[in-house]
Order: C-alpha cells, then structure tokens, then sequence
C-alpha cells in the first residue's frame, strides 16, 4: 500500500529543545516537500527536495534544515524551535513536482 | 515571485447544486501548474485536479473541472453537483516552472458549507 508516514502526529516541546519530524514514504518518488499550515494562510512551502542529496528552500525556511540522504526519506529538523514555529505541518511526496501530491497525515507542534 | 490568490473565505451551497470556487494566480513563468487540494475536517490533503500552463483543454475529473483561464490568470474549480461530503476547507496551488520546478504555492483557502 502507497503510503507516506510521517512522525510523530502530535508533538508539545519547549523553546530550544532541537528537534525532528520524520517523513517516509515507499513509492520511489523523487520529490518530497515540506510544508506548514497556520490559519488564514494556508499551507507555505518550507524546503523541497527534487532528489536524494537535492533540497532547495521555498518560501518559509527559517529555522529548519532537512536532508534527503536516500530517496525515502525527507526529515524536518527544527534545531532551536520558537514558539512562532507551533503550526501544522505536512510532508508530501510525488514521482515529479507537477503531478499530484501525496501527504502525510500531518504534525501538529506546540512550541512552548 | 508567484502569488495565488483565494478570495472567497468562505462559501454556501445547495446540495446538488454546482459551485466555483475562484483562484487567481500571478506568475512571470511562462511554464506552470495549477493545482485544487481538498482537506476535510480530518485534517489530510486530498488532490482534486492538475491543468498545466500548456493544457489546451480544461481539466477535468468526475464531478471536478477546472476553469483555466490563461489571460485572466484564473483558475477556477467547479464542482458539479454538490454533495454533503464536499464540505471542507479547497486550496489552491500553483507549481513554479524554471529553476524552481519544485517550489509549490498554495492559497489561503476557501471553506465549502454543503446543505442539504
């Protein structure tokens, strides 16, 4: 079954305290991106990835990093969360960046 | 820079009914791809319809189409039809052509209330 997991669904953390969301998927696609959802402004690209050891940043990039080390793979990194980074965020995976996408199920991080 | 544009936060239908939601982009590519997302209540993203900025003809998939109109940088969906399960929040997205192919765009979002 095609599928694109992400991890963990919810997350609470405090200022500072680095840390990861993982993204995988099992369809060999070569695109993943990351996105975050905050009301009234519907989702905002934060880094893409056309392939493995290939990211590029989209509108929003500020305080992440990601990696694509191997193709299924894409992880978002927060290395110093700020309570302005609590939001809603998604991973999305297609075989080229013009077909459709497939998301993940979604992290919801609270940054305290 | 790419700027897509939902004007209508929120809109009303009839069931069975036909409803469009509007979508206007600016882009200076003149290669591009427009996109229509559904998220339910539940929270995950559904693709709905692609149109490619070179697409002589309006996409269209079951009860979706999309009302591409180039010279007014317009991409409207229509939804035929309505039903009780098409309440949800409808982005809009357009994917850069260039050297930023992967860069994706998305709209504010419309929310769709379906009545019985």
């Amino acid at each position: 079954e095609a599928q694109v997991t992400q991890n963990p669904r919810y997350l609470i953390t405090v200022t500072g305290k680095k840390l990861t969301v993982t993204c995988s998927q099992n369809m060999n696609h070569e695109y993943m991106s990351w996105y975050r959802q905050d009301p009234g402004l519907g989702l905002r690209q934060i880094y893409y990835s056309m392939n493995v050891e290939v990211t590029d940043k989209g509108d929003v990039p500020e305080g992440y990093k990601v990696s694509r080390k191997e193709k299924r793979n894409f992880p978002l990194i927060l290395e110093s969360p700020s309570p302005n980074q609590t939001s809603l965020y998604f991973c999305a995976t297609g075989p080229r960046a013009n077909e459709k996408l497939f998301f993940g199920s979604g992290t919801q991080l609270s940054v305290l | 820079a790419q700027k897509i544009t939902q004007t209508q936060p929120g809109m009303f239908v009839q069931e069975k009914e036909a409803v469009t939601l509007d979508c206007t982009y600016d882009t200076s590519d003149p290669s591009y791809g427009l996109f229509w997302y559904k998220q339910p209540s539940s929270g995950e993203m559904i693709f709905l319809i692609y149109q490619g900025s070179y697409d002589q003809q309006n996409a269209t998939e079951g009860r979706y189409s999309l009302n591409f109109q180039k010279a007014r940088k317009s991409a409207n969906l229509v939804i035929s039809a309505s039903q009780l399960g098409d309440s949800a929040m409808y982005f809009c997205a357009m994917r850069a052509g260039g050297t930023s192919y992967g860069k994706l765009t998305f709209g504010q979002g419309t929310i769709l209330t379906v009545h019985p």
